[in-house]
């Protein structure tokens, strides 16, 4: 499975865009990337899913280079209740690992203040 | 709300019991998985479910864990002795099959004193 790096914590205001990056050096040709969202004491979340170019849903942006060895993901007009983990997943959600389970890294901390 | 539920939401057990959790998935997903979390740390796979079928076990699963998933439908996670490090939110998860997202429920806290 492919390795992601991301940043361990980010800080942001209000009404802010937010941008976190995701490396994937190793993405394979049938690999999607996949964010979650976490809040505490709940379960993640799924946000959003892309291949390539740009994917954009009512929650966020996706932006994927021609490469596909990073991914970034927009959070437009951030509020405090944006404060969360962010995940960043790699993987072949229609085949490859039995059952497709996720591999999750540690994720990216966001905390937005007033 | 995401449709999965799970119950207890915190057990607190001592240390050499054994504890038993419940995950309710969506009805019509007929995939199911069982995660843990550790503070600070992303969610790590368990064991994975298709129907009442369990094809995938991680190595994290010792003998001391069992899951079960009757008639397809709802699944149980038990642990036997229980030991300070399992201490852990648990997190189910269920799917439709075809490469769709994972639903998770809200996760049970135990704790091991």
């Amino acid at each position: 499975l492919a390795k992601t790096t991301q940043p361990i914590s980010m800080d942001s205001y209000e009404g802010q865009e937010v941008n976190i990056t995701c490396s994937h050096n190793n993405i394979a040709t049938n690999d999607y990337i996949t964010w979650y969202q976490q809040f505490p004491s709940q379960g993640p979340r799924f946000i959003i899913q892309g291949y390539k170019t740009k994917v954009t849903n009512e929650v966020a942006s996706l932006f994927i280079p021609a490469d596909r060895k990073s991914s970034t993901l927009s959070l437009p007009r951030v509020s405090l209740s944006d404060t969360a983990v962010y995940y960043c997943l790699v993987g072949d959600p229609t085949g490859g690992n039995a059952g497709n389970m996720l591999t999750f890294g540690g994720g990216t901390r966001l905390m937005v203040k007033p | 709300d995401t449709g999965v539920s799970q119950d207890p939401r915190h057990k607190i057990t001592k240390r050499g019991q054994n504890v038993t959790f419940r995950c309710d998935p969506i009805s019509e997903h007929n995939r199911l998985y069982w995660y843990r979390q550790t503070l600070g740390q992303g969610p790590e796979f368990l064991t994975y479910f298709q129907n009442e079928a369990q094809l995938e076990k991680s190595r994290l699963l010792s003998d001391r864990f069992s899951a079960e998933r009757p008639k397809g439908s709802f699944s149980t996670l038990e642990i036997q002795r229980t030991e300070q490090g399992d201490s852990a939110m648990y997190l189910c998860a269920s799917r439709l099959g075809g490469g769709s997202e994972q639903y998770f429920g809200p996760g049970t806290r135990l704790t091991v004193t």
